[in-house]
């Protein structure tokens, strides 16, 4: 069975600093990773998504994650925070077809805080 | 390209109510997913349909069901509503294939009462 642990519900940065959301997993087979983030009383934008093409991935808004097989993580950085950066964000794993059909499994999500 | 809508945004019910939730996919995607989001549980999903056809369900009561017509759109039921039902229901669509991103609506805000 697939599953997701996001080590820290909350985070707190400067403005300018780096972001270090951590994500790891666990998955029965090569698994596709994915990171969503979520502003207070949307749904879930994509921000990035690893599919085993390449194992460092570049997203939106300057986000990347790096695929750490011998670890089985799956970080999210950024180098610079920004103001528009606060948010909740979700690190999911899919183990595509057969018995996962459409089933994203989520982590229980990082709250980022940017300060000024 | 029109996102994925969900109607109502919001709603409020009673216990013992029934209610439907609706989901437009993107145009093209005939894959749809549904989700619960709670700030207990997290996000934890309900049921995928593809061509009318259900494909994989999570770990809910039989209280839940949902079903895809002709033209990707989905609805999910819920009958006997219960308290801990409160919760934002998201729905998601993809194209075919294993690989492909779920993009999430804005989601269906219901409230039990």
């Amino acid at each position: 069975a697939q599953s997701v642990t996001q080590l820290g519900s909350h985070v707190s940065v400067s403005e300018g600093a780096l972001v270090l959301l951590r994500c790891n997993y666990s998955s029965s087979v090569p698994p596709y990773l994915f990171w969503y983030v979520q502003y207070p009383n949307q749904g879930l934008q994509l921000l990035l998504k690893y599919t085993s093409a390449a194992t460092l991935v570049k997203g939106i808004n300057g986000f990347e994650a790096e695929f750490k097989k011998s670890e089985t993580s799956f970080h999210l950085t950024k180098p610079s925070a920004h103001m528009s950066d606060a948010a909740e964000y979700f690190c999911a794993v899919s183990e595509g077809g057969g018995t996962s059909y459409g089933k994203l499994t989520f982590g229980q999500g990082t709250i980022l805080t940017v300060h000024p | 390209k029109a996102g994925v809508t969900q109607t109502p945004r919001y709603l409020i019910k009673t216990r013992g109510q029934q209610v439907t939730l609706s989901c437009s996919p993107i145009s093209g995607h005939r894959s749809v997913s549904w989700y619960q989001q709670t700030p207990g549980q997290g996000l934890q999903f309900l049921f995928e349909y593809f061509s009318e056809t259900q494909r994989n369900k999570g770990n809910f009561p039989g209280r839940f069901s949902g079903r895809q017509f002709s033209n990707s759109r989905s609805e999910m039921n819920v009958s006997t509503l219960e308290l801990g039902d409160s919760a934002l229901y998201l729905c998601a669509s993809s194209s075919v294939g294993p690989t492909d991103t779920q993009y999430f609506g804005p989601g269906t805000r219901l409230t039990v009462l």
